[in-house]
Parts: C-alpha cells; sequence; structure tokens
C-alpha cells in the first residue's frame, strides 16, 4: 500500500520569501508518480508539478520546483519567491505507476502568505 | 469548452434517497476518478475507470455505484445515501501525467 505524510498542517511566511513544503512517501512499488495539487479557497484543485521516480533530475514549473530525494522518500514542494495568491492548501499525492492514475493525497499543508 | 464538468455543484438530499453525480470531460482522457474529500482525510478514492466499461474500486467504494458506458461520462450514484457520505466529491480525468479536476461536487445528506 502507498502512503504519502504532509507533516505541517499549516505554514505562514512572509511574501517573497521562499517556502518548502514537506512531503514524505511509503511504497514498495518500482515505478511511481509523485505530485502536488493547490487547492485553493474557491475548492479547485490545480495540478502544479510532477515527478516520475525514474527521472534524474528533479522537476520544475516556473516558481514551483520539485526536491526528490529518492533514498530518503521525500517529495518537498519549493516555491520560490511567494506571492499573497500562493495562500491555499497544498496537498502532495503519489501514484502507483509513473504517471496520474490512483492518486493516494496526504492530509494537506495549509499555506498562508502574510503581507 | 473543452474541459472536465461536474452537476451539480451542491446538491442536499435525504437519508435513503438515491442521488446520482454527475461528471462529463471533453478530451476523450481514457481514465477517470472519483475522490471524496472530507477534512482530515484530504482525497480519497472512490472509484476509478481506465476505459468505457472498464471500472474498479478504489479505497473507499461501499455505497457506491459507477458505469462508464461512454469514454466522456463518469456518473457516481449513491444508491441509499447515509449521512457519513456527506462530503466533496471530486471527478478527475487523466493525460498521463496530469490528472485534471472537477470543479467538485458539495453534497450534503441529511
Amino acid at each position: 500500500a502507498q502512503k504519502i505524510t504532509q507533516t505541517q498542517p499549516g505554514m505562514f511566511v512572509q511574501e517573497k520569501e521562499a517556502v518548502t513544503l514537506d512531503c514524505t512517501y511509503d511504497t514498495s512499488d518500482p515505478s511511481y508518480g509523485l505530485f502536488w495539487y493547490k487547492q485553493p479557497s474557491s475548492g479547485e484543485m490545480i495540478f502544479l508539478i510532477y515527478q516520475g521516480s525514474y527521472d534524474q533530475q528533479n522537476a520544475t514549473e516556473g516558481r514551483y520546483s520539485l526536491n526528490f530525494q529518492k533514498a530518503r522518500k521525500s517529495a518537498n514542494l519549493v516555491i520560490s519567491a511567494s506571492q499573497l495568491g500562493d495562500s491555499a492548501m497544498y496537498f502532495c499525492a503519489m501514484s502507483p505507476v509513473q504517471g496520474a492514475q490512483k492518486l493516494v493525497f496526504g492530509q494537506g499543508t495549509r499555506l498562508t502568505i502574510n503581507p | 469548452d473543452a474541459g472536465i464538468t461536474q452537476s451539480p455543484r451542491y446538491k442536499i438530499t435525504e437519508t435513503g434517497r438515491q442521488v446520482t453525480l454527475m461528471c462529463h470531460q471533453t478530451w476523450s482522457h481514457s481514465y477517470m476518478f472519483w475522490y471524496r474529500q472530507d477534512l482530515g482525510h484530504g482525497l480519497r478514492l472512490i472509484y476509478y475507470s481506465a476505459a468505457a466499461d472498464i471500472t474498479d474500486k478504489g479505497e473507499v467504494p461501499d455505497g457506491y455505484v459507477v458505469s462508464r458506458s461512454k469514454t466522456e461520462n463518469f456518473p457516481l450514484t449513491l444508491e441509499s445515501a447515509t449521512r457519513s457520505q456527506t462530503s466533496v466529491y471530486f471527478c478527475a480525468s487523466s493525460d498521463l501525467p496530469e490528472a485534471f479536476f472537477g470543479q467538485g461536487t458539495r453534497l450534503t445528506v441529511v
């Protein structure tokens, strides 16, 4: 069985600072995918970034990067130069194969950006 | 408009009633999913479908029924609604590696 753990229920960060959201995972599958989603107060789920377990490089998408440490089973999300609009719930998720199938989600981290 | 749409957005129903949540995607993605979101649990997979007429259970399937006669539609039916099924329901479709989510349906069972 797969499991995602997000140990930070809430985080408060000053605008323009970088922020790291923690995510650790547990799986016995040799191939898997790791994802981060953003859920603003309006409720929709917004895909941010994806990392395949066999990808050699850490994934980056604009201000988002995924710090993938396979040996430690961690997949932390780094947001550079945070903005007020980054305030939201953030969910880490994984799938048993590379690609979005049967996602298992963590409980989320509520990020608040202070002006 | 291209995308994935859920209907209704909000629904209040009574215990014991049957209710169907609709999901429609315009991309022809093979995979579709139903998740529920409850406080303290994140999102949990109810059912998923790899293609038309192929469905399988997720983590929390009890009390739910799905069908997929057409690629673009994936309705979720609560056969006899219970208060524990009060939740926000998300439909998603997958174009590997991403999954795209609908806006969600907030269901309240009274």
